[in-house]
C-alpha cells in the first residue's frame, strides 16, 4: 500500500528531553512536510522539504530540527528549546508537480510533555 | 501574515440537508485550493481540490472558487452522520504543496 507512515502514534517527553518523530513516504514525492496542530486550531507550518538534502523553516521553525537524508524519509526532532511542544503533529507529502499540489497526510503522532 | 479564515462552528445540519462551509484567504498569489475532512482525533483527508474559478463536483461534494472575491467554498449534498466532522480550508501559492490552513469549521449533522 502506498502512504505515509508516521511513528509512534503516541510519544512522551520529559522536560528537557529531545525526541524525533519519524515520517516515512512510499508515494516517491519530492516534497515533505511536518505540521503542528492545537486543539481547535488549524494546522501550522513547521518545515518543508522540496528537495533531498534540502529543507526551509516554515511559519513556526523555533524549537524543531529536521533532517532529509532520504526522498522517503523525513524526521523531525522536537528538541529542549520547544517550551510548548504538547501538540499533534502531522507528516504530510506532495508530488510537486505543477498543477498537482496536493498534500497527503500520515496518521500523526500526539506528543504529549510530562 | 497570509491568513485562510473559515467560520469555526459548529455548524448544525439536519440529516439529508446541505451543508454549506465557506472560506477566505487574503493571499492574493494564491492558486490551489483544497477542502480537508478531519475526524476528530484523526489526520486530515483530502476530499476535493479546485484550481480555477467555477464549481467543481465530486459525488455530493461540489467545491466553489472565486479568485476575484478570494473566497472558496464546499457544500455537502444529502448530509449523513458520516460527514460529522471538521473541514479545513488551504491554500497553496506555490507548486510544492506548502499549504497554508484555517482553523476549520465543525460540522455536526443531526438524525
Amino acid at each position: 500500500d502506498g502512504g505515509i507512515t508516521q511513528s509512534p502514534k503516541y510519544l512522551f517527553r520529559k522536560e528537557g528531553q529531545n525526541v524525533t518523530l519519524s515520517c516515512e513516504q512510499n508515494l516517491n514525492h519530492d516534497a515533505m512536510y511536518w505540521y503542528r496542530q492545537d486543539p481547535g486550531q488549524g494546522l501550522r507550518l513547521i518545515y518543508y522539504s522540496q528537495i533531498v538534502n534540502d529543507f526551509q523553516k516554515g511559519d513556526i521553525a523555533e524549537g524543531y530540527s529536521v533532517s532529509r537524508e532520504k526522498k522517503e524519509s523525513f524526521p523531525l526532532t522536537v528538541t529542549s528549546a520547544q517550551k510548548n511542544p504538547t501538540a499533534f503533529y502531522l507528516c504530510a507529502s506532495s508530488s510537486g508537480d505543477r498543477g498537482q499540489t496536493e498534500a497527503f497526510f500520515g496518521q500523526g503522532t500526539r506528543l504529549t510533555v510530562v | 501574515q497570509k491568513e485562510v479564515e473559515q467560520n469555526s462552528g459548529p455548524l448544525s445540519v439536519p440529516e439529508g440537508a446541505i451543508a454549506s462551509l465557506n472560506c477566505t484567504y487574503s493571499d492574493r498569489g494564491s492558486q490551489s485550493f483544497f477542502w480537508y475532512r478531519q475526524y476528530s482525533g484523526k489526520s486530515p483527508e483530502l476530499i476535493m481540490s479546485i484550481y480555477s474559478n467555477g464549481d467543481k463536483e465530486d459525488g455530493r461534494f461540489t467545491a466553489q472558487l472565486n479568485k476575484a472575491s478570494q473566497y472558496v467554498s464546499l457544500l455537502i449534498r444529502d448530509s449523513q452522520p458520516s460527514d460529522s466532522a471538521t473541514y479545513l480550508c488551504a491554500a497553496s501559492t506555490g507548486s510544492w504543496g506548502k499549504l497554508q490552513f484555517g482553523a476549520g469549521t465543525q460540522v455536526v449533522v443531526t438524525p
